[in-house]
């Protein structure tokens, strides 16, 4: 059963640092690896998404990494501002299946 | 307006009252599934579709109906709902080929 973990599970950083948000899982036969993002009582909102061929997927200050072989995936977020504080998930898609399975998401707090 | 709709936004019913969640997408994406979101379990899978009339149960089907007449519309019944179902249901869906999910706003639903 494909297991998805995200570490950690909440961080506080001053505004205008570099961070890496950090996803693992445990079967490496994806499909793909998506990143969202979700502001409270707010919908899931897409960031990134990463093809299991793929090595890295960029947008704006975002830049999504995957290591399949093992089980790795990062998030780095560039220049943090205040805008950035939310919950981040990770999630895979099964190889063979539609399915997502989720991290419980990372809480990240951009002190101005 | 083009996107994925849930409705309603929130909905507050009595244990054993049937309930429906009404989910709808314009795009003609094939896959469409139906998540809750609870704190301590993060996102959970309760059904998808593949296509019209093709329906499959996901990690926690009991106690909820679905069905798919037409392709963009996927609505979620709880059939006599228990104080448990409390939860924010997300309906999301997916094209085929290489693309991501898209994720409607979520119904926060209160079971009294």
């Amino acid at each position: 059963k494909q297991e998805v973990t995200q570490i950690p599970a909440a961080l506080s950083v001053p505004e205008g640092e570099n961070l890496v948000l950090n996803c693992s899982f445990t079967d490496s036969a994806i499909y793909n690896l998506q990143w969202f993002r979700q502001d409270p009582g707010k919908g899931l909102t897409s960031l990134l998404l990463i093809q299991s061929s793929q090595r890295e997927q960029t947008s704006g200050r975002l830049n999504a990494s995957l290591d399949k072989s093992s089980g790795r995936s990062t998030l780095y977020i560039a220049a943090s501002q205040p805008g950035d504080s939310a919950t981040y998930l990770c999630a895979v898609m099964i190889q063979g299946a539609q399915k997502l399975v989720f991290g419980q998401g990372t809480r990240l707090t951009i002190n101005p | 307006d083009a996107g994925i709709t849930q409705s309603p936004r929130y909905k507050i019913t009595e244990t054993g009252r049937q309930v429906t969640l009404m989910c709808h997408q314009t795009w003609s994406h094939s896959y469409m599934f139906w998540y809750r979101q609870d704190l301590g379990h993060g996102l959970r899978l309760i059904y998808y579709s593949a296509a019209a009339d093709i329906t499959d149960k996901g990690e926690v089907p009991d106690g909820y109906v679905v069905s798919r007449s037409k392709t963009e519309n996927f609505p979620l019944t709880l059939e006599s709902a228990t104080r448990s179902q409390t939860s924010v249901y997300f309906c999301a869906s997916r094209g085929t080929g290489t693309y991501g999910y898209t994720f409607g706003s979520g119904t926060r639903l209160t079971v009294v």
